[in-house]
């Protein structure tokens, strides 16, 4: 059973700062990885997927994926007090999406 | 596009109560996931549908819980009996196919506080 975690927990750092958030996975073989944004009282809207090892670049965000070492991070760029949410990793294996319990990032203006 | 609509967005219930929770999916898609979240636990995989048939329930404790998907513009979760335990929000989400990898587009979800 594929596992997902990601860290920190929550995060908080000065508006315009770029933003790292990690997310760790069990299996090699899974197939894509979806970043999450959730804010309060919302449902997760999704950001940004990645397949393929490298990166992948969307506006402010960025995501790395190497399968090797099992990571994925995203990176958001010029961080603004609207990016203040849940970030949460998703890791689709046997076509099944796997959860990570979310990174709460705190942007402070 | 409205997006997916949840309906309704809380709900009180008594122990030992029925609830129905019920989810608009957006036009067009063929696929339809019940999650439910809370703090400890996150986001639990319930259900999933798939052009209105039932693929995989291995997330729903089998007791109490039920989900249907009568037609293409709606579906129900059912708990019966409901405990304090099933407190949580129950999220609703359509994509337009679950094979490839799709984004999912989640509704607002229903919280359930079971008294």
């Amino acid at each position: 059973q594929e596992k997902v975690q990601q860290s920190p927990e929550s995060l908080i750092v000065p508006e315009g700062a770029m933003v790292s958030l990690n997310c760790s996975f069990s299996d090699s073989a899974s197939q894509s990885i979806w970043w999450y944004q959730q804010h309060p009282g919302k449902g997760p809207k999704a950001l940004i997927s990645i397949f393929s090892n490298g990166n992948k670049k969307e506006g402010r965000l960025t995501v790395y994926l190497n399968r090797a070492s099992l990571h994925v991070s995203l990176h958001i760029k010029d961080s603004q007090p609207s990016d203040s949410a849940v970030y949460l990793c998703a890791v689709n294996s046997n076509y099944q999406l796997i959860w990570g319990s979310g990174t709460k990032l705190i942007i402070k203006p | 596009n409205a997006g997916v609509i949840q309906t309704p967005r809380h709900k009180v219930t008594g122990k030992g109560q029925e609830a129905t929770l019920w989810c608009e999916p957006i036009s067009g898609h063929s696929a339809v996931f019940w999650y439910r979240q809370t703090i400890v636990q996150g986001l639990e995989f319930l259900t999933y549908f798939r052009n209105q048939a039932p693929i995989d329930d291995s997330g729903m404790p089998k007791e109490r819980f039920s989900a249907q998907m009568p037609n293409q513009s709606h579906s129900t979760l059912k708990i019966q009996s409901t405990q304090p335990q099933d407190s949580a929000v129950y999220l609703c989400a359509s994509s337009l196919d679950r094979i490839s990898n799709e984004r999912l587009f989640f509704g607002h979800g229903t919280k359930l506080s079971v008294l």
